[in-house]
């Protein structure tokens, strides 16, 4: 089955600084996305995101799915933005999820 | 829209109790999956259900976990005989459809603690 690996696995930054989290994966996928685990538990979605690159604010993702990988950025980062990112793929409807980025954002 | 909720949000069970785990979906979503989150991993799936159909129940961990979506909307999780392994945090997820091409939505999860 598809393995799902993120990097790097903690980060820590000043508040206003950038960042890029990885995500890689072993087979082809046909959905893809970007949860923030904020620090109650709640999975927010971030992005869908099987190819393609979207932006959000401060937050874009980039998938090239031929090579097999996503990235996450996040620009101008707030504390705010602390928390668990996870990236998760799959082939039909059953998503394997990364061990996640843990991010703290220092003010 | 209402999001996913999941009731209750916390439970304390014994060893050996039954309990069980309500979800709601987002309205109209065909598609229900649950997945257990232990401490400081990433969720993993547990079963998928289109409409009130149970499709795929691959990830149950042992025949104690059982789930249900009689009418097509609310789910149910139940485990038996609860062990202190069944400690985790217990995620509900629902999208239009199970197929390709659906973003998935979670709910805010049930945290599990067995004694």
């Amino acid at each position: 089955g598809i393995q799902v690996e993120q990097s790097p696995p903690d980060l820590i930054l000043q508040e206003g600084a950038n960042s890029t989290l990885r995500c890689n994966f072993s087979d082809s996928v046909n959905n893809l996305q970007w949860f923030h685990q904020n620090p109650w538990g709640q999975l927010i979605n971030l992005f869908y995101i099987p190819s393609g690159t979207k932006q959000n604010g401060r937050l874009s993702a980039t998938t090239v799915a031929t090579e097999r990988y996503s990235l996450l950025y996040i620009s101008s980062s707030q504390t705010t933005d602390s928390g668990v990112y996870f990236c998760a793929a799959s082939g039909t409807y059953k998503y394997i999820f990364g061990t996640g980025t843990r991010l703290k954002v220092l003010a | 829209g209402a999001g996913v909720s999941q009731s209750p949000r916390y439970k304390v069970a014994k060893r050996g109790q039954d309990v069980a785990l309500r979800c709601d979906p987002i309205s109209g979503h065909v598609s229900l999956f649950w997945y257990q989150q232990a401490l400081g991993q990433g969720p993993e799936f547990l079963t998928y259900f289109q409409n009130e159909a149970q499709l795929d129940k691959s990830g149950l961990p042992s025949d104690r976990f059982f789930a249900e979506r009689p009418e097509g909307s609310v789910s149910t999780l139940k485990i038996q005989r609860t062990q202190q392994e069944d400690s985790a945090v217990y995620l509900c997820a629902s999208s239009q459809t199970g197929g390709q091409g659906k973003t998935q939505y979670f709910g805010p999860g049930t945290r599990l603690l067995v004694l």
